[in-house]
Order: structure tokens, then C-alpha cells, then sequence
């Protein structure tokens, strides 16, 4: 099994510019997540999904920042327009539903806006 | 709501010396008790993990014992190597659902 796929792996960009994060989860896992993680905030869940729904978005800084699931094997998280303390590791997990199921973490994609 | 206090780090050891990470938690349910591990530069991925009172997760050498009593899930090892720094993360699920709940997070640095 090939794991959480994240692309790309490192991504910088101007301060403005629109950006996209790519996931393609653990094949038969139903339950995709968006974490982000910076030194200051620590480990963020931003959203995630069940069965390629939405379930829960609380996490999501603000209006800038948009998350899709259009099928069971592929996710985009999209900063826009993108900002300076928008710059984390931004991290997918997939996992089976239900508790007690463990999440798998892809590698990430260390996001840096100038 | 649910919360997870972990141990401030980081925490520095000496090669095979004991190691505890503190980790207590507040939960509304019957939480499942997890430890991640993240190593320089990857993603977090899982070390152990308890579903229910007084189990006993293990894994490469670390343990964690689920205590329903104090609330806690502390992790040990007893001999500590310099490839076992990384930090460590304690968390938690309730609810029936696979929503985490992590703490901050400690780093454990461990020197020759």
C-alpha cells in the first residue's frame, strides 16, 4: 500500500496567490482529514470528511480557505488568496470511520507564502 | 469537551535511560486513547493505542496503560535509544466517531 499521497511536497508562493493542496487517501478508507501544523499553534484539524462529506469545518481559518472531496480517492485543501501566517505543514490522514480506528498521516507539504 | 494535557517538553535523556510522558485527558463518553509519533520531518504516525479502562498498549518497546481512575494515559519506555527522538503525541476519540483530540505534543530528544 502506498500510503497517504500528498502533492506538492513543498510549495512556495507569493503573498496573494492562490494555492493547492493535493491528497489521495488510503484506498477503502472512508474518513479523510486536513490538519495543520505550525511552532506557534501547534497540530490544527481544519476539516474532515466522511464518505467524501463534509462533517465538520470548524477548524478552517476563515473564508480564504476552501477544502473538496469531488471522490472517495482525492481531496484539495485551496488557500485564497494566500497570506504569510498562512505559511505550515499541512498534513492529510485518512482512516476507517469509526473510534478507535487509527489515522494515517501522509508526509505533508510544507507550505511557505512571502 | 474532550481535552489532552501533555508534559511540557522538550525532554532530554541520556541513551537507555527511563522514559515517562505524562498525558492526562477530559472526555465527555468513553474514550479510545491513542499515542502518535512523528519523526524529523514526516507525517505523525501511530505508536499504540486503548480502547477501553485498564488495557495495556504496547509497541517497539514503549507502553501505555489506560486508567480510568485518574484520567491518564502515560507513556513509558524502559531503555530509551537515540532513534526514539521525535515527538510524541497523546490523544484521544469519543463518541463512535474518528475525530482526534491531540495534545501539544512533547518532544523527547535522546543523546549519546
Amino acid at each position: 500500500d502506498a500510503g497517504v499521497i500528498q502533492s506538492p511536497r513543498h510549495e512556495v508562493t507569493e503573498m496573494g496567490q492562490e494555492v493547492t493542496l493535493r491528497c489521495k487517501p488510503i484506498s477503502g478508507h472512508n474518513s479523510l482529514f486536513w490538519y495543520r501544523q505550525t511552532m506557534m499553534r501547534g497540530l490544527e484539524l481544519l476539516i474532515y470528511f466522511n464518505n467524501n462529506v463534509p462533517i465538520d469545518d470548524s477548524g478552517m481559518p476563515e473564508d480564504r480557505f476552501s477544502a473538496k472531496m469531488p471522490n472517495a480517492s482525492f481531496s484539495t485543501l485551496k488557500i485564497q488568496p494566500s497570506e504569510p501566517r498562512d505559511s505550515a505543514v499541512y498534513f492529510c490522514a485518512s482512516s476507517l470511520g469509526g473510534q478507535g480506528y487509527e489515522q494515517y498521516f501522509g508526509p505533508g507539504t510544507r507550505l511557505t507564502v512571502t | 469537551g474532550n481535552s489532552v494535557t501533555q508534559m511540557e517538553g522538550p525532554v532530554t535523556l541520556s541513551e537507555e535511560a527511563f522514559l515517562t510522558i505524562n498525558c492526562t485527558y477530559t472526555a465527555t463518553g468513553y474514550p479510545s486513547l491513542f499515542w502518535y509519533v512523528q519523526y524529523p520531518g514526516e507525517g505523525l504516525q501511530l505508536l499504540l493505542k486503548a480502547t477501553k479502562a485498564d488495557d495495556k498498549g504496547s509497541n517497539k518497546g514503549f507502553e501505555a496503560t489506560y486508567r480510568k481512575e485518574t484520567t491518564s494515559f502515560h507513556l513509558e519506555k524502559g531503555s530509551v535509544q537515540v532513534s526514539d527522538s521525535a515527538v510524541y503525541f497523546c490523544a484521544l476519540v469519543t463518541g463512535g466517531g474518528n475525530k482526534l483530540t491531540f495534545g501539544t505534543g512533547t518532544q523527547l530528544k535522546v543523546e549519546l
